[in-house]
């Protein structure tokens, strides 16, 4: 298994353009998450969803949407991009068991000039 | 809102040291989670406390639970520079249809040899 995967690895992005941050998932997980991590700072959630089809809103959601069509992939697309969106993007899944133990990709990092 | 405060943000320790890092609310939590994210990674779950007053160990790193639920420590004994990295506490927040966690803002643990 490859657990969640994410690509790209880095990008360099001119204010204005728009990309989409891929996420995959084998592990059969109902639940996906997007977050952002700052220099120096903790996780905030983009948004999440439930099962495919099902989308919503996190803690920091300006800029950025969602959608899940399938249940291995959760995209996120941010459209417009700005210098604040400069970030390390993190997807993680969980199932349906255990503690809502999540289980993280390695990262987007993305800059915004 | 649920509030995670970890302590300290950072610490710098030479190679042999021990350590304790803590991780505090004012909510009580059902369970909580202790990640690592070693650095360019993603969070890596190091272990899940459930009861009050639970201690759980892996090798050189030692977990509590409060009593009350509220609070959690990380205890490393004998650093080694492989412990680098930042340590996140999280927990499922309180009617959480969508299995979300909330994290701490994390402690930089670097460990000199």
């Amino acid at each position: 298994n490859a657990g969640v995967t994410q690509t790209p690895k880095f990008r360099i992005l001119k204010i204005g353009q728009s990309m989409t941050l891929q996420c995959t998932q084998d592990m059969n997980h109902n639940y996906m998450y997007w977050y952002r991590q700052d220099p120096g700072m903790g996780l905030k959630l983009i948004y999440y969803s439930v099962g495919a089809g099902i989308t919503d809103k996190g803690e920091v959601p300006n800029g950025y949407n969602v959608s899940r069509s399938t249940t291995e992939d959760f995209p996120l697309r941010l459209e417009l991009a700005a210098p604040s969106q400069t970030s390390v993007y993190f997807c993680a899944s969980t199932g349906t068991s255990g503690y809502n133990e999540q289980f993280f990709g390695p990262g987007t990092r993305l800059t915004v000039l | 809102t649920q509030l995670l405060e970890q302590s300290p943000q950072f610490l710098s320790i030479q190679e042999g040291e021990n350590l304790t890092v803590y991780c505090n609310s004012s909510s009580v939590f059902s369970s909580l989670q202790w990640y690592r994210q070693e650095p360019g990674e993603g969070p890596v779950l190091l272990v899940t406390v459930v009861t009050g007053g639970e201690v759980k160990k892996l090798k050189r790193l030692t977990f509590q639970f409060g009593d009350a639920r509220k609070d959690s420590s990380l205890h490393i004994t004998a650093a080694q520079p492989g412990d680098t990295g930042l340590y996140l506490c999280a927990a499922p927040m309180n009617n959480n249809a969508g299995n979300m966690l909330t994290f701490g803002g994390g402690t930089r643990l670097m460990v000199k040899p």
